[in-house]
């Protein structure tokens, strides 16, 4: 069975640093691309960063600068360090496992999604 | 960043309704999209893959559509199980993604 815990998350003041987790099991992690999503109370989803099986990162302008994804194959574990945060940072981060489609070359899906750690940022 | 624009934000139907959702990216995409139901405490659901596919196991009332910019997702017959947020997320870029703001339906 897929399983994806996260933990890390808590409060933290604006400026400050908070470091995310995901442990993940019952597949060959370091198969698979991984991401962090996050949605704010009230809020969309929002896609935060993602990495290749290869280490290669991604990143939406939002966070691009302050928040560095990263992945240790031998440990399954997957992190987000989360630098300079700010009020809206405020979110409950999922730790997620994109998948690419049997039938269309390239096109990823999202099939398994952790239960979410909250992160708050305080002014 | 390829930006992802849902349209309505919320919408409230009846059962039988049938019900539609837009989905406009800032860029062509051509079919990179996928929809998702999310239902509070449970974690969003693949709906359709590929702009059109359906995913396994979804019921057929769930049909989406087009390519490039533009795309719809249709519940042809909408049910009391069918409440919940629906987004749409390119995959163009991959692994950077997008998800589109998301459409409340409430029945």
């Amino acid at each position: 069975e897929v399983q994806l815990v996260e933990s890390g998350g808590g409060l933290v003041q604006a400026g400050g640093s908070l470091r995310l987790s995901c442990a993940a099991s019952g597949f060959t992690f370091n198969t698979y691309d991984m991401h962090w999503v996050r949605q704010a109370t009230g809020k969309g989803l929002e896609w935060v960063s993602g990495i290749g099986t290869a280490g290669d990162t991604y990143y939406p302008g939002s966070v691009k600068g302050r928040f560095t994804i990263s992945r240790e194959n031998a440990k399954n574990s997957l992190y987000l360090q989360m630098n300079n945060v700010r009020v809206g940072d405020t979110a409950v981060y999922y730790c997620a496992r994109g998948v690419y489609s049997e039938t269309y070359q390239n096109l990823m899906l999202v099939d398994y999604w952790g239960q979410g750690t909250p992160v708050t940022v305080s002014s | 960043d390829i930006q992802m624009t849902q349209s309505p934000s919320s919408l409230s139907a009846s059962v039988g309704d049938r019900v539609t959702i837009t989905c406009r990216a800032s860029h062509n995409i051509n079919n990179y999209l996928n929809w998702y139901q999310h239902e509070p405490g449970k974690p969003p659901k693949v709906l359709i893959y590929g702009a059109s596919s359906l995913q396994s196991g979804v019921p057929s009332r769930f049909s989406g559509s087009g390519s490039g910019t533009y795309f719809t997702l249709t519940i042809s017959s909408l049910q009391p199980e069918d409440f919940g947020t629906y987004y749409c997320q390119q995959s163009y870029s991959a692994p950077a993604l997008t998800f589109g703001g998301g459409t409340r339906v409430e029945i």
